[in-house]
């Protein structure tokens, strides 16, 4: 079947570095999406990755190995706007969204 | 495995037509669904907050004549892209919500659906 598998929590201190990972394991692969959701809100993107290696956006970047199904988004900075769930999904060879369960990521001053 | 289902995948359809989108819950039971609608590479925009025998909330911008949406069952909304045009030709996508269990730490949690493409011809 098809799976991705993420974090359920995470919590990063305000200023500080948090990588959160994601690994899939789909049929066929178009690519890879990181999005954000406060609470109530509607999912934002993030980024877009299906070539290998690290695109870098401001604070935010994201790295993807597809011989390893495996992906991470990099926050650097952190704020405590960055206070959210982000949700890792997978475009598989039909086009067909596969979404991991999201990571919930809490920000202490 | 997945927790929500889409039907159809994928559908192709002439200038005019209607076209009706399903959105399942499996396994659980969703009061609210959420509809979506991805433009290439770019963030969900939210057409509409779907609620479980009542009437759909409807974003700004977003024809409720030209969308209906459905919410029959605690299982399953609809969406029907009515008198479609191509300029609706995207990428609609559900959720379905779980509310937080009361007085317990974690917010509602949404399950995201596998998309419906839709092309407009």
């Amino acid at each position: 079947g098809q799976n991705i598998d993420q974090p359920t929590e995470m919590t990063a201190t305000e200023g500080a570095i948090v990588q959160i990972n994601c690994t899939y394991q789909t049929s066929g692969f178009n690519g890879l999406f990181w999005y954000q959701q406060h609470a109530g809100e509607a999912p934002t993107f993030l980024s877009y990755n299906v070539l290998d290696g690290l695109e870098e956006k401001g604070r935010f970047s994201s790295f993807l190995s597809r011989s390893k199904g495996y992906s991470y988004l990099l926050l650097k900075e952190l704020q405590m706007k960055d206070s959210a769930s982000y949700l890792c999904a997978v475009w598989d060879s039909n086009y067909q969204l596969i979404w991991g369960a999201g990571t919930k990521l809490i920000i202490k001053p | 495995g997945a927790v929500v289902s889409q039907h159809p995948s994928r559908v192709i359809c002439k200038s005019g037509t209607s076209v009706k989108i399903e959105c399942r819950s499996l396994d659980f039971q969703a009061t609210t669904m959420f509809w979506y609608r991805q433009f290439p590479k770019q963030s969900l925009m939210l057409m509409a907050t779907s609620n479980e025998g009542s009437k759909a909330t409807y974003e700004q911008g977003v024809e409720k004549d030209k969308f209906l949406i459905n919410h029959a069952s605690l299982t399953l909304s609809t969406l029907t892209v009515t008198s479609a045009h191509p300029e609706d030709s995207s990428f609609y996508i559900c959720s379905a919500r779980i509310p937080g269990l009361a007085g317990g730490p974690t917010t509602d949690t949404q399950y995201f659906g596998p998309g419906t493409r839709l092309t407009v011809l």
